[in-house]
């Protein structure tokens, strides 16, 4: 069953500790995203990676890290140094890097701080 | 830079009326422009895309879109909408101005209700 599948769905964090987002997938996509969504204001950029071992920054990356060590998974780290973090996280790949290369999403993780 | 604007939070509308939801994107170079469906605690299915061509698109679900580069819009439409068809839609638009990176930009999202 081809797809991206993100782990865990729900995931609840105290302040200062950092969490792992998990993404995975079986498309033998080359192009991973992580994007940040919060009410009312659309999905934000947070990083992205085009290769393995490789990746940059979004708009938002402040406060998060990622790696690229394998093709299939680009997992995200939100660190206590982000300073609101509770929303939901969605993970998305594309085939190539063109602006013509569709984007598919995962299903998301809802990350609330306690 | 680029920017979407979705003119509408939310759209409610009656089962088998028609719909139009609205976007507008800013850029001074070719864009390349899309629709998303996100249902509830779900991640985002693409609709229809506009890439190059004729500029009225047929997406999946009967949404169809038309892309007017002088009004610099990209509208959707369905003739008749269905309970179903409840979710929040989102305009997004990229272009080649960020150089080699391929980035999406978002609008902030429409949520359509169809009430019975």
């Amino acid at each position: 069953d081809g797809g991206i599948t993100q782990s865990p769905k729900y995931l609840f964090r105290k302040e200062g500790q950092n969490v792992t987002l998990s993404c995975e997938q079986n498309l033998n996509h080359d192009a991973m995203y992580w994007y940040r969504q919060d009410p009312g204001q659309g999905l934000r950029l947070i990083y992205y990676s085009q290769i393995v071992n490789d990746f940059q920054k979004g708009d938002i990356a402040e406060g998060y890290s990622v790696s690229r060590e394998k093709k299939e998974s680009f997992p995200l780290t939100v660190t206590s140094a982000q300073k609101n973090p509770t929303a939901f996280y969605l993970c998305a790949t594309s085939k190539g890097q063109g602006a013509t290369d569709t984007q598919y999403f995962g299903p998301g993780t809802r990350l609330t701080v306690l | 830079a680029q920017s979407v604007t979705q003119l509408d939070s939310q759209v409610p509308v009656f089962e088998e009326a028609p719909v139009e939801l609205r976007c507008n994107y800013s850029s001074s170079v070719s864009v390349y422009l899309f629709w998303y469906v996100q249902y509830p605690n779900q991640g985002l299915q693409l609709l229809l895309k506009y890439l190059s061509g004729s500029t009225l698109v047929k997406g999946i679900n009967g949404f169809e879109a038309e892309f007017n580069k002088s009004q610099t819009s990209f509208h959707l439409r369905k003739p008749s909408v269905h309970i179903s068809d409840t979710a929040e839609y989102f305009c997004a638009v990229t272009d080649w101005s960020s150089g080699s990176a391929r980035q999406l930009t978002f609008g902030s999202g429409t949520q359509l209700t169809v009430l019975p």
